[in-house]
């Protein structure tokens, strides 16, 4: 039963590109939530997707936005790049009605931008 | 808004002894739930052990244990018989509801032979 998987592993990019980090929730949930986990950070919730829809928001700008499919798998998006934006992207899924016994986490994206 | 804070940004144990992390938490809410989560090198968030607010017993798992103290919002973690696998950050988080995990900042566990 594969868990949670991110892509890319890692990802370099320059300050003001675009760039789209993928998730695929472990079978069976349904809802994707992303984190933003800086460096010796705890991680930073960023939005959540339930039913394609996204369900709740972090304070983060609008430059963060995301994507759910029908088959529940998830995009987060995030456009002109900042030094900043430099972090472990991680990618939780759950089932809406049990969220409440925790999430799976995959392993991350990597982003650095230079 | 909820937070959740680690004291403590680094521990050092030895292998077969007992360490204990400390959390404490801010909440308005009477019935939510608290998690740790450990993050090794590999970077995958992993769960440790869950406690439901309402439930007086404290969770348990093999050699991790928690101390719930409801009224004094405190959430501390134990691990007896420490081993060189338990080297991590730990991460403790708070949800409630429909809300979505809320995490501190982590404490840095050092398992040493």
């Amino acid at each position: 039963d594969a868990g949670v998987t991110q892509s890319p592993t890692h990802l370099i990019k320059t300050r003001g590109q675009q760039v789209t980090l993928r998730c695929s929730p472990k079978s069976g949930h349904d809802t994707v939530s992303w984190y933003q986990q800086a460096l010796g950070q705890g991680p930073q919730f960023i939005f959540q997707y339930y039913e394609e829809e996204e369900r709740q928001r972090g304070n983060f700008p609008d430059r963060f936005s995301g994507h759910q499919f029908p088959n529940y798998s998830s995009e987060l998006n995030v456009n002109a790049l900042l030094l900043g934006d430099s972090a472990l992207y991680l990618c939780a899924s759950s089932l809406a009605e049990q969220q409440t016994y925790g999430y799976t986490f995959g392993s991350g994206t990597r982003l650095t931008v230079v | 808004a909820q937070t959740v804070t680690q004291s403590q940004p680094e521990m050092s144990v030895q292998e077969a002894e007992t360490v204990t992390l400390s959390c404490t938490y801010d909440t308005s809410e009477s019935n939510y739930y608290l998690f740790w989560y450990k993050q090794p090198p590999s970077r995958q968030m992993i769960l440790v052990i869950r406690q439901e607010a309402y439930k007086q017993q404290n969770a348990t798992e093999n050699r991790f244990s928690v101390n719930f103290q409801k009224a004094a919002k405190s959430f501390s973690l134990k691990i007896s018989d420490s081993q060189l696998g338990d080297t991590a950050m730990y991460f403790c988080a708070y949800l409630w509801g429909y809300s979505t995990l809320t995490f501190g900042k982590g404490t840095m566990l050092l398992v040493s032979p």
